[in-house]
């Protein structure tokens, strides 16, 4: 069964400073990872996903995350905040299974930009 | 491209009421998930279908969750009767196809409050 595990539910920077939100995943078969934001009152969007090949992965509006097989993570990382960047950050692992493929995402990070 | 789109957006309703949620996916798009995220949580998948079969209902309580998706389009969740701990955003997102790497694009959801 796979499952994800986001390091700190809040996270708080001050605006221009690096954001780094933590994931690890468990899985018992080749994972393919996501990272969704989710304003206030909107649905998840996707801002980046590792399926296969590098695993430095670049997203949208500056986002990239690394995929680290050996540590078991993919934390995503921005090199300098922007008050629009508030919000709330899920991983998602998902992987083949007995029903198909399924995500399962961590329980989130809520982050806030500091002007 | 149209969004997945969802109604109500949101919901009040007393306990042991009926409710219903519906959905209409993005165009051509083979799978459909409704997952329930309650609040201070990632979102968990309650049931996913493949054109208008159900791939995935394990995670369904079935004795008060049924979910249909007509003609392979549009999809509707009920709850019949609701509880307390039923209040919670409920997200609809489609995929192209249901493979794993398969990107999956969310609606702006549905927040029931059950009182």
């Amino acid at each position: 069964a796979q499952s994800v595990t986001q390091l700190g539910s809040h996270v708080s920077v001050s605006e221009g400073a690096l954001v780094l939100l933590r994931c690890n995943y468990s899985s018992s078969v080749p994972p393919y990872l996501f990272w969704y934001v989710q304003y206030p009152n909107q649905g998840l969007q996707l801002l980046l996903k590792y399926t296969t090949g590098a695993t430095l992965v670049k997203g949208i509006n500056g986002f990239e995350a690394e995929f680290k097989k050996s540590e078991t993570s993919f934390h995503l990382t921005k090199p300098s905040a922007h008050m629009s960047d508030a919000a709330e950050y899920f991983c998602a692992v998902s992987a083949l299974g007995f029903y198909g493929n399924k995500l399962v995402f961590g329980a989130g990070t809520i982050l806030r930009v500091k002007s | 491209e149209a969004g997945v789109a969802q109604s109500p957006r949101y919901k009040i309703i007393e306990k042991r009421q009926s409710v219903a949620f519906w959905c209409n996916p993005i165009s051509g798009h083979a799978t459909l998930y409704w997952y329930q995220q309650i609040l201070g949580q990632g979102p968990k998948l309650l049931i996913q279908f493949q054109n208008n079969g159900v791939v995935d209902d394990s995670q369904l309580p079935k004795d008060r969750f049924s979910a249909e998706r007509l003609k392979g389009v549009d999809s509707t969740l009920k709850i019949q009767p609701a509880k307390l701990e039923d209040s919670a955003v409920y997200l609809c997102a489609s995929s192209l196809a249901s493979g794993v790497a398969d990107t999956q694009y969310f609606g702006p959801g549905t927040r029931l409050t059950v009182l």
